[in-house]
């Protein structure tokens, strides 16, 4: 059985960094691009990032390039995404999601989620 | 960035009835078209994909359809557990993936 399992979020003040991870289960996570998306409080949905299944390549929105940066450890099972000079604007629950086809590269649909972590930023 | 626009934002159906749910994108995204279903502190659920396969699980009763910039998703006689929120998703011209801002379907 596919599951994933965010952990990492809390309480950080505007500035701040948090480290997000996801724990993979029941897949061989190379082989998989997986993504980060965001949805605020009472908002709709927002892609953040994916990152190929071998770690090498990586995308990101507009709205946190140059923030936040997507990894991976493949031996491990997991996903991480380090979020940097947090912003109110980022409050949300982040969940990590595996791209719908196994060829280790992006540009499907997403199928398994997690349950997500709440990342509140505020001072 | 391509830009996609869900109507309506709020559907009022009663239980048994069809709902039907659109989708445009502001340009052509092909078949790339996933749509997901959302309940309240769960994670969306993949519902179709490649605009109108029916993900593993999913009942008959959920149907996709459309291509190019129009898309729509039909419920044909809506259960209880069906009232949510739907979101679709573009996965065609990325970076970024984008969604609509969702439809939330409620009991009439």
């Amino acid at each position: 059985e596919v599951q994933l399992l965010e952990s990492g979020g809390g309480l950080v003040q505007p500035g701040g960094s948090l480290r997000l991870s996801c724990a993979a289960s029941g897949f061989t996570l190379s082989s998989y691009a997986m993504s980060w998306v965001r949805q605020a409080p009472g908002k709709g949905l927002e892609w953040v990032s994916v990152i190929s299944g071998s770690g090498d390549n990586t995308y990101y929105a507009g709205s946190v390039k140059g923030r936040f940066t997507i990894s991976r450890a493949n031996s491990k099972n997991t996903l991480y995404l380090q979020l940097n000079s947090l912003r109110a604007e980022d409050t949300a629950i982040y969940f990590c999601a595996r791209d719908g086809l196994p060829t280790g590269w992006y540009g499907a649909e997403f199928d398994y989620w997690g349950q997500g972590t709440l990342v509140t930023v505020s001072s | 960035e391509i830009v996609m626009t869900q109507s309506p934002d709020t559907l009022s159906v009663s239980p048994g009835e069809r709902a039907t749910l659109s989708c445009r994108a502001s340009q052509s995204v092909g078949s790339n078209l996933a749509w997901y279903q959302q309940k309240p502190g769960q994670a969306p659920r993949l519902l179709i994909y490649g605009a109108s396969t029916r993900a593993t699980g999913i009942p008959a009763r959920f149907s996709g359809s459309g291509s190019g910039t129009e898309f729509t998703l039909t419920i044909s006689s809506l259960q209880s557990e069906d009232f949510a929120v739907y979101y679709c998703l573009q996965y065609n011209n990325w970076p970024p993936y984008t969604f609509g801002q969702g439809t939330t379907l409620e009991i009439k």
